[in-house]
């Protein structure tokens, strides 16, 4: 039972280049998310979707794009990476049960842009 | 629209003493309401959860929280404090609730981080 599986877990990009941060689950949760994390502005939301085909911005989508080709995959694509934009990054999925959200975070990806 | 705010962006205490952490909440609808906890250069861990029911929520590793609706807050609390407890804390609200248009997402609070001197 792999849960959230993020990849890469650490990586240094230079400004200017672009990268996808993976992320995929094997338990069918129509919801998935992308957060970032910063200090002392805790985690905030990039993109989510709820389900395949369907996706939307969150509080701080710029920069940021994501697709939601089958319900496994959410890849948060960087097009062209900015300083701005090292932070950890969570991914996580969900579903809503009769008692609420179920949450399952990835174990983060942290990125440096230099 | 929900928002979450934890009173105090660094809380120190000592070892065996009361550990109090702040959170207070915004939402327009009942809230579903989280406590998870980060150690250093590592991931999110849930401490507990409130949904429905008992106001008064037990999790993991001694911690609890009480849902107070006329107060908005849902702190976080443990009686004695143990220096492995020393980490950053997050107080979260989820954006479901009882009337739809959920989007399975959680609104987080900028986190408190709990130090523990011996």
């Amino acid at each position: 039972n792999a849960g959230v599986t993020q990849t890469p877990k650490f990586q240094v990009l230079k400004t200017g280049q672009s990268m996808t941060l993976q992320c995929a689950q094997d338990m069918n949760h129509e919801y998935m998310s992308w957060y970032r994390q910063d200090p002392g502005m805790g985690l905030r939301l990039i993109h989510y979707s709820v389900g395949a085909g369907i996706t939307d911005q969150g509080e701080v989508p710029n920069g940021y794009n994501v697709s939601r080709s089958t319900t496994e995959d959410f890849p948060l694509r960087l097009l062209s990476a900015a300083p701005s934009q090292t932070s950890v990054y969570f991914c996580a999925s969900s579903y809503l049960g009769a008692s609420g959200n179920t949450i399952y975070f990835g174990e983060g990806s942290w990125l440096t842009v230099v | 629209a929900q928002s979450v705010t934890q009173l105090g962006s660094h809380v120190s205490v000592s070892e065996g003493a009361l550990v109090l952490l702040r959170c207070n909440y915004s939402s327009s609808v009942p809230p579903y309401l989280f406590w998870y906890v980060q150690y250093p250069n590592q991931g999110l861990q849930l401490l507990l959860k409130y949904t429905t029911g008992a106001t008064l929520v037990k999790g993991i590793n001694g911690f609890e929280a009480e849902f107070k609706k006329s107060e908005t807050s849902f702190h976080l609390t443990k009686p004695s404090a143990h220096m492995s407890d020393a980490a950053e804390y997050f107080c979260a609200v989820s954006d479901s609730g009882y009337y739809g248009g959920s989007q399975g997402n959680l609104i987080f609070g900028k986190g408190t981080k709990l130090s523990v001197k011996p």
